[in-house]
């Protein structure tokens, strides 16, 4: 089965600063992944995903996530965070035949004045 | 747009009683999700569907039931509550099963089981 960890179940950063959030899929075929952001007491919505197209993927909110196959990762960041990045991230990849989407635990992002 | 619609929001079961989480999409959407989350421990996939009349367990089925009977609505039951329930509720959608299609979420149901 597919799966994808998270590491760092929290990460600080200052504002302004760069944001590393980590993901590392397990999988024996291409996968395909998804970053989602979870504000408190919302639903999840959508960042960006990997669709082969490219490896260095642009999503909303100045987010972005480069696919390296060779480290077998999908790390989000962005070059400057602000206070509104602050909430739960999660990485996740589809499994059972993409019939499902599986989830990381999750890392909550921190952000500092 | 309403998108993915969860109903309740928010409810507080005794032990034993049994409710039902809604969940309605309005975009058309083959596939059904229901999730569950609890703090460090990310979304577990409770029961999915692919199609109306078509369920199948996910990672944590017990406890729960699902039925779809119709495209829009795909309702999750608890018929025996445990405090071991107490979590929150996430249904999702996707239109199809291609590798890239993302899945829309609702707002979420807080269940507390006491």
């Amino acid at each position: 089965a597919q799966s994808v960890t998270q590491l760092g179940s929290h990460v600080s950063v200052s504002e302004g600063a760069l944001v590393l959030l980590r993901c590392n899929y397990s999988s024996s075929v291409p996968p395909y992944l998804f970053w989602y952001v979870q504000y408190p007491n919302q639903g999840l919505q959508l960042l960006l995903k990997y669709t082969s197209a490219a490896t260095l993927v642009k999503g909303i909110n100045g987010f972005e996530a480069e696919f390296k196959k060779s480290e077998t990762s999908f790390h989000l960041t962005k070059p400057s965070a602000h206070m509104s990045d602050a909430a739960e991230y999660f990485c996740a990849v589809t499994s059972s035949g993409y019939s499902t989407l599986t989830f990381g635990k999750g890392t909550m992002l921190l952000v500092s004045p | 747009n309403a998108g993915v619609t969860q109903t309740p929001k928010f409810r507080i079961l005794k032990i034993g009683q049994s409710m039902t989480l809604q969940c309605t999409q309005d975009m058309n959407h083959n596939y059904m999700y229901w999730y569950r989350q609890d703090p460090g421990m990310g979304l577990k996939l409770i029961y999915y569907s692919v199609g109306a009349g078509i369920t199948d367990k996910g990672e944590v089925p017990n406890g729960y039931n699902v039925s779809r009977s119709t495209t829009e609505d795909f309702p999750l039951r608890l018929e025996l509550a445990a405090p071991s329930q107490t979590s929150v509720y996430f249904c999702a959608s996707r239109a199809s099963d291609s590798q890239n299609t993302e899945a829309f979420f609702g707002q979420g149901t807080r269940l507390t089981v006491v």
